[in-house]
């Protein structure tokens, strides 16, 4: 399969902890962003990479998450202290970059804090 | 602001015609994405609109109006597994984020 993985695909928490998710994204695609969705929601922006530069990361990015994607390749992000409002399913995809490609996305990890 | 809009909910009967309405207002506009996403899976990617009129992808077409800040999908010849939900997505200016709306969760009925 060579399509965008992530791990783990379910993550059960509890209220404090650190979180870390992975993605891979496919191999030749350079962009990788990561999204936040509810439930009833559209995906939301949180950060995008081309190739291990981080570009743009969301407002609504609280110091708690960061991201990385040391060699340009795999993406991880990290939730510190997580609270009960980071619940949600976590997104990552990649592109080409520019032009008409889209973004191919990743199954997801689900994330519950408890 | 960015503010994207779609309908919650649609439902329709299998093998029929629907189309679903998108409209926009963001600061940049670099192309407007479509995806479906069914229950618990990634988005998935259906059409493609930078300038304006219609793209036609099989039984899925996608029409733009710029000016109107307006698209729409149209899904033909409708079938149980087109329920799903249906992503409306604005790339910002730069060829980078997507900006989604809340999505329009399709039903089809027989």
């Amino acid at each position: 399969d060579t399509g965008v993985s992530q791990d783990p695909r379910h993550k059960i928490t509890k209220r404090g902890q650190n979180v870390t998710f992975r993605c891979d994204p496919i191999s030749e695609h350079n962009r990788l962003y990561w999204y936040r969705q509810t439930l009833g929601q559209g995906p939301e922006f949180l950060t995008y990479f081309q190739n291990e530069a981080q570009l743009e990361k969301s407002r609504l990015l609280s110091d708690r998450f960061s991201a990385e994607r040391p060699k340009g390749s795999f993406s991880t992000l990290e939730i510190q202290r997580t609270e009960q409002g980071d619940s949600a399913m976590y997104l990552c995809a990649s592109s080409l970059d520019g032009g008409v490609y889209e973004q191919y996305f990743g199954p997801g990890t689900r994330l519950t804090v408890t | 602001g960015q503010n994207i809009d779609q309908p919650t909910e649609m439902t329709a009967t299998e093998g029929a015609i629907v189309q679903i309405n998108c409209t926009y207002q963001t600061s940049g506009f670099n192309g407007l994405f479509w995806y479906q996403q069914h229950a618990g899976e990634a988005p998935t990617f259906l059409s493609y609109n930078v300038l304006d009129g219609l793209e036609e992808k099989g039984r899925f077409s996608s029409f733009l109006s710029r000016s109107k800040g307006y698209s729409y999908l149209l899904l033909k010849e409708l079938q149980m597994k087109d329920s799903a939900s249906y992503l409306c997505a604005v790339r910002d200016q730069g060829y980078n984020k997507l900006i989604f709306g809340a999505g329009t969760r399709l039903a089809v009925h027989p």
